[in-house]
């Protein structure tokens, strides 16, 4: 597609519940990026593939997140046993390469709620 | 570790002002990156600074790269209702990979027509 694509747009869950997040990056873009963006700040890095495989997994807060690219194109975060602290928009971006000019394209973001 | 200062923090201003905001950091960064977002959208990369010194222009958008690398400023001629969002100063984490950038927490800018 045109750009990076993220579904859901909205997510609603309960506390305890596991989600999945996916990310359909730019046709050709190798690189893959999960970040996470609380109210009122700025997006905080999860997460960076190359390929199929994790380059970067520093940012993820805890081992209840988990994130895959099984094909190196779409990728898919996994949240288990969910909190009311996991409440935040969840972006995604992919670049060519792991781009040392930072051309990064975001997606819309994945809204995710937890009540 | 690395953290980016935004100020200020908010801004209201008339359409056709100019708009100044600046990012700070204790620690040097070799890359500034400025982004805007719109609600409900992505960050959108608006202007990238490589080298100390720099001055980069976009349209109405000028950037700079500060001398001492531990900040930069992005100003906006006369102004226009489109410019409202959030802007974020950006920069990579070297204790980090290549794809892990650190955001400042942003400047709300809000215009009046």
């Amino acid at each position: 597609g045109a750009g990076v694509s993220q579904t859901p747009s909205n997510k609603v869950t309960e506390k305890g519940k596991y989600v999945e997040l996916r990310c359909d990056p730019i046709s050709g873009h190798t690189a893959l990026y999960w970040y996470r963006q609380s109210l009122g700040q700025g997006p905080e890095f999860l997460i960076y593939f190359q390929g199929t495989g994790a380059a970067d997994d520093s940012g993820l807060p805890n081992d209840r997140f988990f994130a895959v690219r099984p094909e190196g194109s779409v990728s898919t975060l996994k949240i288990q046993r969910t909190e009311r602290g996991d409440s935040a928009v969840y972006l995604c971006a992919s670049s060519l390469r792991g781009s040392s000019n930072y051309g990064y394209t975001f997606g819309s973001g994945t809204r995710l709620t937890v009540v | 570790g690395q953290q980016l200062n935004q100020s200020p923090q908010s801004m209201f201003i008339q359409e056709g002002e100019d708009v100044s905001m600046n990012c700070t950091s204790s620690s040097i960064f070799n890359t500034w990156l400025w982004y805007k977002q719109d609600p409900g959208e992505g960050p959108v990369l608006l202007i990238a600074l490589y080298k100390a010194g720099e001055l980069t222009s976009n349209g109405r958008l000028t950037a700079q790269f500060g001398i001492t690398r531990k900040d930069s400023f992005l100003n906006i001629s006369a102004s226009i209702p489109s410019d409202v969002g959030i802007y974020f100063c950006a920069g990579p984490d070297y204790g980090g990979s290549q794809g892990n950038l650190i955001f400042g927490k942003g400047t709300k800018l809000s215009v009046k027509p």
